[in-house]
């Protein structure tokens, strides 16, 4: 496609319930991240994936979040039993060498 | 360890005004270096970047940014603002030769007074 595509835009979801958040990348790009961004803050790392190798998941902050990504394209990301400290935007960029692309991210709301 | 620093959490300028956005990195090699914008609600758009060469680089909306080996600084500058430039901003590193990882700074929030 022709930018980074995430859905959905906006997730209200109770507390307790499992969430996945779906980014699809620019075409060809190999490099893929998450990032979560809470109110006011800036990034944090939650993972990243470049081609085939194994992803970097140092930034995946409990047991309860994990990513996947399928056929070297698509991403989601899957939080289990949700928090209310889940509730941030959760941010995908990709790229192809060194410059990141992003998309709109999704707004997750833990009630 | 590498890190990104953006020290002002706020800034406010009138419009027409200069503007001058600080970061400042910790980092053992040559960096790779990000000037990154989030308008309200928005991802993150990137304004402009410095990989090598000429160390003063010029980016979209009007915005430049200067590379400062010796003082580790990759400032933002733009040299009249716009009610439209208000919008937080991103100064980020990209670490090591095969890792695209960037390193973010926490950010700058710009308000701009009529």
């Amino acid at each position: 496609g022709a930018g980074v595509s995430q859905s959905p835009s906006n997730k209200v979801t109770e507390k307790g319930k499992d969430v996945e958040l779906r980014c699809d990348p620019i075409s060809g790009h190999t490099a893929l991240y998450w990032y979560r961004q809470s109110l006011g803050q800036g990034l944090e790392f939650l993972i990243y994936f470049q081609g085939n190798s194994a992803p970097d998941k140092s930034g995946l902050p409990s047991d309860r979040f994990s990513a996947e990504r399928t056929g070297g394209s698509v991403s989601t990301l899957t939080i289990q039993r949700t928090q209310q400290e889940d509730s941030a935007v959760y941010l995908c960029a990709s790229s192809s060498g060194r410059v990141a692309f992003f998309g709109q991210g999704t707004r997750l709301t833990v009630v | 360890a590498q890190s990104v620093t953006q020290p002002d959490i706020h800034i406010t300028v009138s419009e027409g005004a200069s503007l001058e956005l600080r970061c400042n990195y910790s980092y053992g090699a040559t960096p790779y270096l990000f000037w990154y914008v989030q308008s309200p609600g928005q991802g993150l758009q990137l304004l402009l970047k410095y990989f090598s060469g000429d160390t003063l680089v010029q980016g979209i909306k009007g915005f430049e940014a200067e590379f400062k080996r010796s003082q580790s600084s990759f400032n933002l500058r733009k040299p009249s603002v716009h009610w439209s430039d208000a919008a937080e901003y991103f100064c980020a590193v990209g670490a090591g030769e095969s890792n695209y990882q960037l390193i973010w700074g926490a950010g700058t929030k710009l308000i701009i007074k009529p």
